[in-house]
């Protein structure tokens, strides 16, 4: 199947900085790209849903100018976390399709996990 | 309101068969996926299925009724890595995957 690549896989950091993800579909043109994130043992939630070339959808309840998301190409999408704190260290993991009316599917990166100290 | 129903936890034996059900009821409908999760890594693809009826894919197969909101996932000849959360997954009409909290399956020896 298709690779979606997610970097870095953790990361920790200090309350208060920024922390970039980004979202690589290595082997086929990505024009939607969705963000989750993962609290343990809980389900995934849609944070936003972004279109190549586009401003980025976001959820309920999820602060746009706190995460910040970039889909400035059909392989690659960013997430940063600006001024984390402790209670946005989750899982966080992206998801791309080439068009889920035409395929069906969607395949997810490996997720990265952020701690925020 | 959109909501998914899993149970939450099964246990099996290895070697068994078993069955996890999801009820969902959604704002349209186009289409429902099952997803597999191991603790502390991002889903990986099972299953869709859009039309009413059985889709087989060597151990693990995935049924559905439209008209009742129903789905399973019927996975055979268990393993021990099949010991996972299953997470179903239907797209309502704006193509937006509803997420359930998952059903934890744990396979004894």
């Amino acid at each position: 199947g298709a690779v979606v690549s997610q970097h870095p896989s953790w990361v920790i950091c200090k309350s208060g900085t920024s922390v970039k993800i980004e979202c690589r579909s290595l082997d086929f043109q990505a024009t939607t790209m969705f963000w989750y994130r993962q609290f343990p043992k809980q389900s995934l939630m849609l944070m936003a849903t972004s279109n190549e070339g586009s401003k980025a959808t976001y959820e309920q309840g999820v602060e746009k100018d706190k995460f910040l998301i970039n889909h400035a190409s059909l392989t690659l999408s960013t997430l940063t976390v600006t001024s984390a704190h402790p209670e946005d260290s989750s899982f966080y993991i992206c998801s791309a399709t080439s068009g889920l009316a035409d395929t069906g599917e969607l395949f997810f990166g490996e997720g990265s996990r952020l701690t925020v100290l | 309101g959109q909501n998914i129903d899993q149970p939450t936890e099964m246990t099996a034996t290895e070697g068994a068969i078993v069955q996890i059900n999801c009820t969902y009821q959604t704002s349209g409908f186009n289409g429902l996926f099952w997803y597999q999760q191991h603790a502390g890594e991002a889903p990986t693809f099972l299953s869709y299925n859009v039309l009413d009826g059985l889709e087989e894919k060597g151990r693990f197969s995935s049924f559905l009724s439209r008209s009742k909101g129903y789905s399973y996932l019927l996975l055979k000849e268990l393993q021990m890595k099949d010991s996972a959360s299953y997470l179903c997954a239907p797209m309502d009409s704006n193509y937006q995957l509803i997420w359930g909290a998952g059903t934890k399956l744990i396979i004894k020896p």
